[in-house]
């Protein structure tokens, strides 16, 4: 299996809404990353978990809440976000975090609308 | 600031010609480099990766690096129309503490009947 899933595919939210995006990968990789990707842009890096364990936040707001229940699963919370939040939301696993161990596998992303 | 460097495009080639894309890159102690496709409205795909200098081929595509220029490419032959998307280059870096990849801006490449 050397697939990243990632659910839902679509969300719209309010501004007040709780939601979830949730991402699985059963390659046996060790790392996984959240990015955002708005329209005609890069990824860009938010979260890295290795080994289960946070190990990059790049400064992203804390209306955004990583969680990695164990090495297959990674959850990104979302809560009170802004419409400039509204995004493609990627998910990406990685044997691990070095040189060609950092070759990272996207999942097809969650298109966010925030209202 | 660690940075990855591509020509936005669009780079316009006809069906059947080479495409050449091209990536600079500031890291002199990068060692690892990988290049995505995505097709719009959908995720990156990896397509190459590579670490040493020199080619590395893979059916239509071929990927060279140059670490001493500091300088990855990416080669497609037989262009295809279905080849039409943007192409990520990424380069593994480190800063702050951690290794990280570094995406270059993206070159759009548009493959013409």
């Amino acid at each position: 299996d050397t697939e990243v899933t990632q659910t839902p595919k679509h969300l719209v939210m309010g501004m007040t809404n709780k939601k979830s995006l949730k991402c699985e990968q059963h390659m046996g990789h060790r790392a996984m990353y959240w990015y955002k990707q708005k329209a005609k842009k890069p990824p860009e890096l938010m979260f890295v978990y290795s080994y289960e364990k946070l190990s990059i936040n790049e400064s992203v707001p804390s209306r955004f809440s990583p969680e990695c229940p164990n090495s297959s699963l990674l959850n990104l919370h979302l809560h009170a976000l802004q419409p400039e939040d509204s995004a493609l939301y990627l998910c990406a696993s990685s044997r691990g975090t070095s040189g060609e161990y950092n070759e990272q596998f996207f999942g097809p992303g969650t298109r966010l609308t925030v209202l | 600031q660690k940075e990855v460097e591509q020509n936005s495009g669009p780079l316009s080639v006809p069906e059947g010609a080479i495409a050449s894309l091209n990536c600079t890159y500031s890291d002199r102690g990068s060692q690892s480099f990988f290049w995505y496709r995505q097709y719009s409205g959908k995720s990156p795909e990896l397509i190459m990766s590579i670490y040493s200098n020199g080619d590395k081929e893979d059916g239509r595509f071929t990927a060279q690096l140059n670490k001493a220029s500091q300088y990855v490419s990416l080669l497609i032959r037989d262009s295809q129309p279905s080849d039409s998307a943007t192409y990520l280059c990424a380069v593994n870096m480190w800063g702050g503490g951690y290794n990280k990849l570094i995406f270059g801006a993206g070159t759009r490449l548009a493959v013409h009947p």
